[in-house]
This record gives structure tokens, sequence and C-alpha cells, in this order.
């Protein structure tokens, strides 16, 4: 089973600040299917990256996704207020696994 | 529209089996696959498997095996989660997510999730 680890585990930052996530495989992550979620408390989580770096569609252009092979970033150019949530990587490759979360809150 | 709208609250003992169904609309019901995932309160998303509903095949997580069955009912457009053997770690809110076409791939679309309580 492919183990993704996630850092940092929470992330403090300011509206408007540039918020980098990571995203770590303990091997290759087969045609780079790894995705990334957004989860907000109460709701559903939310696609927002497919395949390393396609965004989903609605998905405002400050998301982008990067990586290949085991290590993946996740980056948020300016902070909105709507986007201090939870996120989630997962690999869909080889079964499928999610990271255990990286918590961005407001500093 | 897509949608997948789930069944309600759910509140069962230990030992027992609970069924969760998700009914999708909006779209071809047999070109996607379908997931389903829990999360446990407080804690991260956990896959617990996918059904192919063209052919009502379905693959589990290694941690299921033999504890779930996913099934569906063409006619109604519906897929069901079926966990046995509930124990109280089993308490989670319970999500069916929209897979992929070719492929079991990432989830497009998700249900508004079933909280399954497992309490003596």
């Amino acid at each position: 089973e492919i183990v993704l680890t996630q850092s940092p585990g929470t992330l403090s930052l300011s509206p408007g600040e540039r918020a980098t996530l990571s995203c770590r495989a303990s091997q290759s992550v087969i045609s780079s299917y790894l995705a990334w979620y957004q989860q907000k408390p109460g709701q559903a989580p939310r696609l927002l990256i497919y395949g390393a770096t396609s965004r989903a569609t609605g998905i405002p252009d400050r998301f982008s996704g990067s990586g290949s092979g085991t290590d993946f970033t996740l980056t948020i150019s300016r902070l909105e207020p709507e986007d201090f949530a939870v996120y989630y990587c997962q690999q869909y490759g080889s079964s499928l696994t999610f990271g255990p979360g990286t918590k961005v809150d407001i500093k | 529209q897509v949608q997948l709208v789930q069944s309600g609250a759910e509140v069962k003992k230990p030992g027992a089996s609970v069924k969760v169904s998700c009914k999708a609309s909006g779209y071809t019901f047999t070109s996607y696959y379908m997931h389903w995932v829990r999360q446990a309160p407080g804690q991260g998303l956990e896959w617990m498997g996918v059904i192919n509903p063209s052919g009502g095949s379905a693959t589990y997580a290694q941690k299921f095996q033999g504890r779930v069955t996913m099934t569906r009912d063409t006619s109604t457009s519906t897929v069901y989660m079926d966990l046995s053997s509930l124990r109280s770690e089993d308490t989670a809110v319970y999500y069916c997510a929209r897979g992929g076409i070719a492929v079991a791939g990432n989830q497009d679309y998700w249900g508004q999730g079933t909280l399954v309580t497992v309490s003596s």
C-alpha cells in the first residue's frame, strides 16, 4: 500500500499570503494519479486538483498543483478567507489512499 | 446537474449491520465508478472501496474485506454500502463519491454524507 505523508500538519497564515503544502508518497505514484481535496467543517470534500496538475471544474486559478514520482505540492498563491480549511492529498494509481491532511488556519 | 443523495443517519448496536444508500442523478449512472469513503469524528478520510455500476463488480480496501459489500440497482441509479459486524470504531460519516469513467479514478462529486453511530 502506498503511504502518503503530508507536511506541515498545520499551516498558520494570513489572508493574502502564499500557502505551500507538501505530499510525499512511500513509492512512486503511477501516472501522476495524485489528487488534492479541500474540506471545510461539516462539509464533504471538494476536488481541487487531479492528475497532479489539472484543476477541477470551477476551481480558481490561485490553486495549482505540481510534482511527480513521490513528491507533490499544492500551492495557493494568495489565500482568500474561504481557503482556510483542511487539505488532503490522495493517490489513485495503486488502489487508493489518502494523506493525513494539512490544516490551513488563520494566523 | 450531478447529484448524489444519501440515506439518513443511523444508530446501530455493536455486532449489527448497516446499509447506506446513495442515489445518483444528472449523469449516466452506469458510466462512472462509485467510491465509498468514511471519516471518523475529528479524523481524516479513509477509502473503503469502489463499485463499477455497469457490471456490479467491486473492489474493497483490505481493511474492510469480508465486512463490506457494495451493490447497485441500475433501475433506480442507486448504490449501496453494507457494513457488518459493527464496532464502536465504525462510528463515522460515510460518503459516496463519483469516480472515473474507464478507471476508478479520483472523486469529482460527493454525497452529503451519512452519519453512522455504533453504540450499545
